[in-house]
């Protein structure tokens, strides 16, 4: 019963690197979601997807991009890090039927930018 | 604007209570989620409420006055695993995207 499901983990990347973070979930959920969280600023919504081949910005998009070919997988990418992307990342996902049902996160990316 | 408060932090002690507030103030409301975060975890689904009125499960209650733009997280019998952050959420929209909008957090700690 794996869930919403990150990869990688942890990661260090220098200044101007570039990478994608994955999630992939197997719950058939409509909708999915990538979230940074900081010490005192709580989780902030960077883009969204209400289903494939569909992404819209959230709160905090500038620096990141997002795709979503595939239902089950939303990939954020970084196209040149800076110290200030360092943070946790979370994807999140819930189905479309809303009412009481909550979003779903996977275990969470510790990223550093040096 | 969107604004959710909550208190940073909180202790408590072991089989005791404590109540965890939540008050916002958004464009609109569709439902206010609790999440348990425990260090260095992905958030967890605790309760929902979009109705006045009391919700319970188990040792963990919610309330909420949609009048009052104000809800609390009730836990009873505190025991030491209950150390954690607990998110307020509000939902602002219907399902059109399910969207979230957190508060910073309480870091509730329980001490013997």
């Amino acid at each position: 019963n794996a869930g919403v499901t990150q990869t990688p983990k942890f990661r260090v990347l220098k200044t101007g690197q570039s990478m994608t973070l994955l999630c992939a979930q197997d719950m058939n959920h409509e909708y999915m979601y990538w979230y940074r969280q900081d010490p005192g600023m709580g989780l902030r919504l960077i883009h969204y997807s209400v289903g494939e081949g569909t992404t819209a910005k959230g709160e905090v998009p500038d620096g990141y991009n997002v795709s979503r070919l595939k239902k089950q997988n939303f990939l954020l990418g970084l196209e040149s890090a800076a110290p200030s992307q360092t943070s946790v990342y979370f994807c999140a996902s819930s189905t479309a039927q809303v009412g009481n049902q909550p979003q779903h996160f996977g275990d969470g990316t510790r990223l550093s930018i040096l | 604007g969107q604004n959710i408060d909550q208190p940073t932090e909180m202790t408590a002690t072991e089989g005791a209570i404590v109540q965890i507030n939540c008050t916002y103030q958004t464009s609109g409301f569709n439902g206010l989620f609790w999440y348990q975060q425990h260090a260095g975890e992905a958030p967890t689904f605790l309760s929902y409420n979009v109705l006045d009125g009391l919700e319970e499960k188990g040792r963990f209650s919610s309330f909420l006055s949609r009048s009052k733009g104000y809800s609390y997280l009730l836990l009873k019998e505190l025991q030491m695993k209950d150390s954690a952050s607990y998110l307020c959420a509000v939902r602002e929209e219907g399902g059109a995207t399910n969207k979230l909008i957190f508060g910073t957090g309480t870091l509730l700690a329980v001490q013997p």
